[in-house]
């Protein structure tokens, strides 16, 4: 089955510090990658996405991520951080003959002024 | 925004009784699916929809139940409310993108704030 690990749950940073938000998924198919971000009290909106063709993808609010097929990796980054990014962000992958989506347990992100 | 509509979006309820969470769209949309968010968690996949009646179970289908006899609306029932009930559901929708290539990125509703007592 698809798992998807997000291994730092609590990040911490400072204004314009630069982040980067690892993700890792077990499925060895051709998959469909997906970062999306909550803002507290919020429901989950899509910050970018992944189908194919080049791998480093750009999304909304200057997030970018990159697609290492080799390693089942889809890391999330951003060169600076701003205060109003303060959320939780989860990774999600599908693949594309089974509909299932399959979140990671999510990155809290804090960024202090 | 998608047009996806949960309802109630907060309910109080006691254990052992039933519940029935809406989840309705207007995007017409052929995938549907019922998550729960609980900290230390992220999502888990309850149920999802591959069209009208076309239901499968996800990850943590036990206690659940759904129903889909609309395009439309997913319902997803708790036929006897636990306290480990107690959660964020989110209803979610995509569509498939052809091809055999997978579905869009899935919409998802405000939530449904449940507590169990």
């Amino acid at each position: 089955a698809q798992s998807v690990s997000q291994h730092n749950h609590h990040v911490i940073l400072s204004e314009a510090a630069s982040l980067e938000l690892g993700c890792n998924y077990s499925y060895g198919g051709t998959v469909n990658l997906f970062w999306y971000v909550q803002y507290p009290g919020q429901h989950l909106q899509l910050l970018l996405k992944y189908f194919s063709g080049d791998p480093l993808v750009k999304g909304i609010k200057g997030f970018e991520a990159e697609f290492i097929k080799s390693k089942f990796s889809f890391n999330l980054r951003k060169p600076s951080v701003q205060w109003s990014d303060t959320a939780e962000y989860f990774c999600a992958v599908t693949d594309t003959g089974f509909q299932k989506l399959v979140f990671g347990t999510g990155t809290r992100l804090l960024v202090s002024p | 925004d998608a047009g996806i509509t949960q309802s109630p979006r907060h309910k109080v309820t006691e254990t052992g009784t039933p519940v029935t969470l809406r989840c309705h769209q207007t995007e017409n949309h052929r995938y549907m699916y019922w998550y729960r968010q609980d900290p230390g968690h992220g999502l888990r996949l309850i149920h999802y929809s591959y069209g009208v009646k076309d239901t499968d179970k996800g990850e943590v289908s036990d206690g659940y139940s759904v129903s889909r006899s609309k395009t439309e609306d997913f319902l997803l029932t708790l036929e006897s409310a636990t306290s480990s009930q107690t959660s964020v559901y989110f209803c979610a929708i995509s569509e498939s993108k052809g091809g055999g290539t997978g579905n869009t990125e899935a919409f998802f509703g405000q939530g449904t704030r449940l507590t169990v007592v």
